[in-house]
């Protein structure tokens, strides 16, 4: 099956500055890859995706690369905000099928 | 978005005794949905896969007959956990896959259970 890692584990950074999150996968069929933020007791949200057709994708500050050929995927925050507090997953899948979840990173913006 | 609901948010119950947790889908219809569960400061655990009209299809290694699922309606999964113990304290997590874009996960907000 599917394995995917992630790293950091925790992440603190500046406000204004980027934050790095970064995720390996194993299985070359995955083709989706989302990545869910999830603020204390409340459940997972979708801030961005990527389908394996797409190398990067941006929305506003939050950007994702994928290279399929080394099978890893990241996301980019830029000018980071205490806002973005918070635990953030990556996650694959083969279109249709379940989630594969990654460890999770705490991230923290110090203002 | 699509929006998923859960409800209770929190629950506390004694030992012994089985709660339900319900998740909605409110503006989609979803033939598919997954239950997780979560312990602090770890990752989620896919649980099971709720089918509307079938039988749920468990993980391996969770016991169909403590966490019961029931996939009653296109809009509407329960999942009961029976005669719960201190153990099966959690949070519990379900999600839908969104109409239109079938690949894309909408989450509950999840429901904290603390059996004493």
């Amino acid at each position: 099956g599917e394995n995917v890692e992630q790293h950091p584990s925790t992440l603190s950074v500046q406000e204004g500055d980027s934050a790095v999150i970064k995720c390996t996968y194993s299985d070359s069929a995955s083709n989706y890859f989302p990545w869910y933020k999830q603020e204390l007791g409340k459940g997972p949200q979708l801030i961005i995706d990527i389908r394996s057709n797409v190398g990067e994708k941006k929305d506003q500050r939050i950007a994702v690369t994928l290279n399929k050929t080394a099978k890893h995927f990241s996301l980019h925050i830029t000018e980071t905000q205490p806002e973005d507090s918070a635990v953030y997953f990556c996650a694959a899948s083969i279109t249709g099928n379940q989630f594969y979840f990654g460890t999770g990173t705490s991230l923290t913006v110090i203002p | 978005g699509a929006v998923v609901s859960q409800h209770p948010s929190r629950v506390i119950c004694k030992s012994g005794t089985s709660v339900k947790i319900e998740c909605r889908s409110l503006d989609f219809q979803a033939t598919t949905m997954f239950w997780y569960r979560q312990f602090p400061k770890q990752s989620l655990m896919l649980m099971a896969t709720s089918n509307e009209g079938s039988k749920a299809t468990y993980e391996q290694g969770v016991e169909k007959d403590k966490f019961l699922i029931n996939h009653a309606s296109l809009t509407l999964s329960t999942l009961t956990v029976t005669s719960a113990h201190p153990e099966d304290s959690s949070f519990y997590i379900c999600s839908a896959p969104g109409t239109g874009d079938r690949e894309t996960q909408y989450f509950g907000p999840g429901t904290r259970l603390l059996v004493l």
